[in-house]
């Protein structure tokens, strides 16, 4: 069955220092999406960065950079350095292509970021 | 504006009224999502639209739930009876069909406080 892991349930970073954020997944599928959203307190969902299951290269968003290792089946979300603003909850999800037209993500439970000043 | 919205944003219910959210996507996405969640959880898949048709809702967690979208572009999530455990966010999504799109597009949710 497909499964999202998040680990650690809070994390803490000091202001301009780098954060991982963990995440594991599990999946019978070859073809599949991986995903980091953020979601503030506002509780807008907010897309940072997508891997694909065929992608060569890590993925890479400005500051935001996914640590894909597909024979461990993790997709940690490396944030460099953080910024008061990047306080908030992330979330990793994941959409398994195979699945005919229906892309629904699954969701991990979630990692609260705190940045400290 | 030219993101996702819904409406209302927040929305008390006393036990067993019958409550109607709704999602205006991005204009010209084919594809629309609603999914639940709970406080302090990650969201949960509720059901699926390609335009008007409704091709997955496993994720509907009774038959009070329902949802439509008859004109392929705002959906409305209806839930009956209400009850306390209905109590959540529900956010919708919407996203461009095809192998070229990777993002859902998020709106800033209904919250459902059942009394």
């Amino acid at each position: 069955a497909q499964k999202i892991t998040q680990t650690q349930p809070g994390m803490f970073v000091q202001e301009k220092e780098a954060v991982t954020l963990d995440c594991t997944y599990d999946t019978s599928d070859q073809s599949y999406g991986l995903f980091w959203y953020k979601q503030p307190s506002s509780g807008e969902m907010i897309f940072l960065i997508y891997q694909g299951s065929y992608d060569e290269q890590n993925a890479t968003e400005g500051r935001y950079s996914l640590n894909f290792q597909k024979a461990r089946k993790s997709a940690n979300l490396v944030i460099s350095a953080s910024q008061l603003g990047d306080s908030a909850m992330y979330f990793c999800a994941m959409r398994e292509d195979n699945a005919g037209n229906n892309r629904k993500l699954i969701w991990g439970l979630g990692t609260s970021l705190a940045v400290n000043p | 504006g030219a993101g996702v919205s819904q409406s209302p944003r927040y929305k008390v219910a006393k036990r067993g009224q019958d409550v109607a959210l709704r999602c205006d996507p991005i204009s010209g996405h084919v594809s629309l999502f609603w999914y639940q969640q709970a406080l302090g959880q990650g969201p949960e898949f509720l059901t699926y639209f390609q335009n008007e048709a409704q091709l997955d809702k496993s994720g509907l967690p009774s038959d009070r739930f329902f949802a439509e979208r008859p004109e392929g572009s705002v959906s409305t999530l209806k839930i009956q009876r209400t009850q306390q455990e209905d109590s959540a966010v529900y956010l919708c999504a919407s996203s461009l069909a095809g192998s070229g799109d990777h993002e859902q597009f998020f709106g800033p949710g209904t919250r459902l406080t059942v009394l």
